[in-house]
């Protein structure tokens, strides 16, 4: 069975610090992967998705993320934190088309961006 | 925690019939819903949000005569797939708004086979 486990619900940097936005994963298959971004009222925008290509996925507004199987970890960050990054963030995991058929998501995380 | 359940999670219809997706918000009032779609290897998209006692936003290219939403209460929101086509098979799902927690619940899915 799938999961996602976000693991921190709230993370806090400065404007101009790095981000890292943790999230580990359990699948029987061979996942794709996704970060969305969610800002206050609108609809999920995808940062970017691993879909068993690169290892490093590099997706929108600097962010990146890497997919480490040892670890099931596909851990989202971004060098320099910019204001407009406070958002909430998720991690999903996908396995349509497979036996499970089933997209899970994590719960969330929210980042905030301080002066 | 606040959970959002949704059903059917799966569906088999002839082409030409009317599905209809429930999305209820069960310990929690959503004024706000958003519906996605999604294809295999694919990030998810958009449809439309859903907002409690007014008319559906629609992302362009999404048919509103074809997806039809209503929103008619805080804590229900259904999709209609209204004469339904094999290209319309896919997994839907929906996510709502926790006001008062302010963050995102996802429904568990519905996969959509129409024959």
């Amino acid at each position: 069975a799938q999961s996602v486990t976000q693991l921190d619900s709230h993370v806090s940097v400065s404007e101009g610090t790095p981000v890292l936005l943790r999230c580990n994963y359990s699948s029987s298959y061979s996942p794709s992967l996704f970060w969305y971004v969610q800002h206050p009222n609108k609809g999920l925008q995808l940062l970017l998705k691993y879909t068993s290509a690169a290892t490093l996925v590099k997706g929108i507004n600097g962010f990146e993320a890497e997919f480490k199987k040892s670890e099931t970890s596909f851990h989202l960050t971004k060098p320099s934190a910019h204001m407009s990054d406070a958002a909430e963030y998720f991690c999903v995991v996908s396995d349509l088309g497979n036996r499970d058929d089933k997209i899970i998501f994590g719960k969330g995380t929210r980042l905030h961006i301080l002066p | 925690g606040a959970v959002v359940s949704q059903h059917p999670s799966r569906v088999i219809c002839k082409s030409g019939t009317s599905v209809k997706i429930e999305c209820r918000s069960l310990d929690f009032q959503a004024t706000t819903m958003f519906w996605y779609r999604q294809f295999p290897k694919q990030s998810l998209m958009l449809m439309a949000t859903s907002n409690e006692g007014s008319k559906a936003t629609y992302e362009q290219g999404v048919e509103k005569d074809k997806f039809l939403i209503n929103h008619a209460s805080l804590t229900l929101s259904t999709l209609t797939v209204t004469s339904a086509h094999p290209e319309d098979s896919s997994f839907y799902i929906c996510s709502a708004r926790d006001e008062g927690a302010g963050g995102y619940t996802f429904g568990s899915g519905t996969r959509l086979t129409v024959v």
